[in-house]
């Protein structure tokens, strides 16, 4: 299985709503990402986390809350978001086989297109 | 810190055509990966191929090849026998050593058009 599995495909929510995003992978990979895609752009990295603790964080507006519940679950809630967070939200997994790997390729799931409105 | 750059906002090419999608990169890092992802308009990235920065022999994978030239930091991509299906945007990516993570940092893109 060399998927990664994200929920829901589409979001619309209001900029009072609380939501989250979901990703799940079973690949057995140790490392997760949550990627930002807005239009035209490539993507830019958010949050990285490795063995379900958090090891980057770019500089996330804490509106932004990542979650690793275990080893196969990746969570972003979202609160209190603003219309310029639109944008496609990409996770990724990859196997990390010791700290500093570069030559393991990152899967990506299908992304969430999620409007602030 | 490391840069991608791929100068070509976007490129078309004949069905049945060879196209080169350009990528320079820049780091300081003797170890680095080098990667190719294809982006459909559905959203998803696709993992291409990969060109570890001590391999030797240029990599391939199917109609993708990987031109890798060190001492002038590009690794372009070749896609051989161009196919409708291959419209998309293609983004070259790099990952450099380091203690920590190595997430992978994105070049600005490449959007192919194949005509029949």
């Amino acid at each position: 299985d060399t998927e990664v599995t994200q929920t829901p495909k589409h979001l619309v929510m209001g900029m009072t709503n609380k939501k989250s995003l979901k990703c799940e992978q079973h690949m057995g990979h140790r490392a997760m990402y949550w990627y930002k895609q807005k239009a035209k752009k490539p993507p830019e990295l958010m949050f990285v986390y490795s063995y379900e603790k958090l090891s980057i964080n770019e500089s996330v507006p804490s509106r932004f809350s990542p979650e690793c519940p275990n080893s196969s679950l990746l969570n972003l809630h979202l609160h209190a978001l603003q219309p310029e967070d639109s944008a496609l939200y990409l996770c990724a997994s990859s196997q990390e086989l010791y700290p500093g790997t570069v030559n393991t390729e990152a899967f990506f799931g299908q992304g969430t297109r999620l409007t602030v409105v | 810190a490391q840069k991608i750059t791929q100068t070509q906002p976007g490129m078309f090419v004949q069905e049945k055509e060879a196209v080169t999608l350009d990528c320079t990169y820049d780091t300081s890092d003797q170890s680095y990966g080098l990667f190719w992802y294809k982006q459909p308009s559905s959203g998803e990235m696709i993992f291409l191929i990969y060109q570890g920065s001590y391999d030797e022999q240029n990599a391939t994978e199917g109609r993708y090849s990987l031109n890798f030239q060190k001492a002038r930091k590009s690794a372009n991509l070749v896609i051989s026998a161009s196919q409708l299906g291959d419209s998309a945007m293609y983004f070259c990516a790099m990952r450099v050593r380091n203690s920590g993570n190595t997430p992978l940092v994105f070049g600005k893109g490449t959007r192919l058009s194949v005509i029949a």
